[in-house]
């Protein structure tokens, strides 16, 4: 069973930085593309963006609204991706979901979340 | 980018009955992008629907997609009280862009 652990949330103030990391465990973590995804309070699910597994490239692409300010990358060694978060805004204020791509064009498994909350 | 429209907003039905949801994108689409998600209060979302009419592992035959072009449809053939949560299509677009629909919150009437 694939498991994916988020954390590093909290509250930051606008501006600010933040690091959120997700531990991912029942799979081949080397080959998996893993996505970010975020829901603000009371609102639908947001893209975040992706990065590839390294055998396909090991790119990072992003949604609009957070390309140049966030950035994501993975540590293959320690089965975790990140995403760094940077230049925060209060509308970046969301629970962030880690979100395992088992094939190409679905989400198949996610993480429980992690709240992020950004103070003006 | 494609934008997904769901209808309705709020399906209100009761146990038993059958659940019909739209998701209309804003451009043909290719099948193979589309995918559903169902969320319930408080909880991740779960991985129902790819490529618009295959069920994920797992997922009871209860749940269905179809649909081509611009219109795609989730139905549950018969609503268990499980089953009353938000449901999100989801488009796989080029760039990438991974866009969802607003939502069908499904409730018990």
């Amino acid at each position: 069973e694939v498991q994916l652990v988020e954390s590093g949330g909290g509250l930051v103030e606008q501006g600010g930085s933040l690091r959120l990391a997700c531990a991912a465990s029942g799979l081949t973590f080397s080959k998996a593309w893993m996505n970010w995804v975020r829901q603000a309070p009371g609102k639908g699910l947001e893209w975040v963006g992706r990065i590839k597994s390294k055998p396909d490239g090991g790119t990072p692409d992003y949604a609009a609204p957070v390309k140049d300010r966030f950035t994501i990358s993975r540590d293959d060694s320690k089965n975790t991706v990140y995403l760094q978060m940077n230049s925060l805004k209060t509308e970046d204020t969301a629970v962030y979901y880690c979100v395992w791509s088992g094939y190409y064009y679905r989400f198949d498994s996610w993480g429980q979340g992690t709240l992020v909350t950004v103070s003006a | 980018e494609i934008v997904l429209t769901q209808s309705p907003g709020t399906l209100s039905l009761s146990p038993g009955e059958r659940a019909t949801l739209s998701c209309r994108a804003s451009q043909s689409i290719s099948s193979s992008y589309l995918a559903w998600y169902q969320q319930k209060p408080g909880q991740a979302p779960r991985f129902l629907i790819y490529s618009a009419s295959n069920r994920a592992t797992g997922v009871p035959d209860r749940f269905s997609g179809s649909g081509s072009g611009t219109d795609f449809t989730l139905t549950i053939s018969r609503l268990e009280p499980e089953d009353f949560a938000v449901y999100y299509c989801q488009h796989f677009g080029n760039s990438p862009s991974y866009t969802f629909g607003q939502g069908t919150n499904l409730e018990i009437k």
